[in-house]
């Protein structure tokens, strides 16, 4: 059974375009997160939730919607796509943000490309 | 600001130990993550160390020095399928994961 689901895998839209990712934990964990991985590889945090609450808000643009209907959920709504939005979006799930030692389980990502 | 740094790329042989080093800045600490990520994967977990000292776990192995923001992932008898990216990951003060960019390890026959 697939602990971190996410749909689509593959996404191509035109630029301009509203697209959504939704994201899936059976883990029972507490705390969900989405990541950006850009071509040079890095990850970055783009938010998090824990028990529907937004806890971790970094300086993304406000295209960038989260939507958790509740804690096994967190979706990714992206309005007005652009180019530079093309990148690989991983979701994760842990059990609880404040125990230090909780591994994050990621999906199998999300792969945009905004033509 | 908040920092991590590995070596973009990494060769060995089959059958050999290979040494990833990572160096951290972050503003507080708790804790280092080591992930592995085969091409076109997702990240999975191999390692965390909070404290200093070596953590083994069987062919892997992670160091972690705290007072020289230090962590090294050492494999050993190397196979074709550890080739993949190894993820550098610190937590800060606000249990946020700082991400590395990751090195590729190339295994040769």
């Amino acid at each position: 059974d697939t602990a971190v689901s996410q749909t689509p895998k593959y996404l191509v839209t035109q630029m301009g375009n509203d697209k959504s990712i939704k994201c899936e934990q059976n883990l029972g964990h507490d705390t969900m997160y989405w990541y950006k991985q850009d071509s040079k590889k890095f990850l970055k945090i783009m938010f998090s939730y824990n028990n529907k609450e937004l806890i971790i808000n970094e300086t993304v643009p406000n295209r960038f919607s989260p939507k958790s209907p509740d804690k096994a959920h967190l979706n990714l709504h992206i309005n007005s796509l652009e180019l530079g939005d093309s990148a690989v979006y991983f979701c994760a799930s842990s059990q609880d943000l404040r125990e230090y030692q909780e591994t994050q389980y990621f999906g199998p990502g999300t792969r945009l490309l905004v033509l | 600001g908040q920092n991590i740094d590995q070596p973009t790329e990494m060769t060995a042989t089959e059958g050999a130990i290979v040494q990833i080093n990572c160096t951290y800045q972050t503003s507080g600490f708790n804790g280092l993550f080591w992930y592995q990520q085969h091409a076109g994967e997702a990240p999975t977990f191999l390692s965390y160390n909070v404290l200093d000292g070596l953590e083994e776990k069987g062919r892997f192995s992670s160091f972690l020095s705290r007072s020289k923001g230090y962590s090294y992932l050492l494999l050993k008898e190397l196979q074709m399928k550890d080739s993949a990216s190894y993820l550098c990951a610190a937590m800060d003060s606000n249990y946020q994961l700082i991400w590395g960019a990751g090195t590729k390890l190339i295994i040769k026959p």
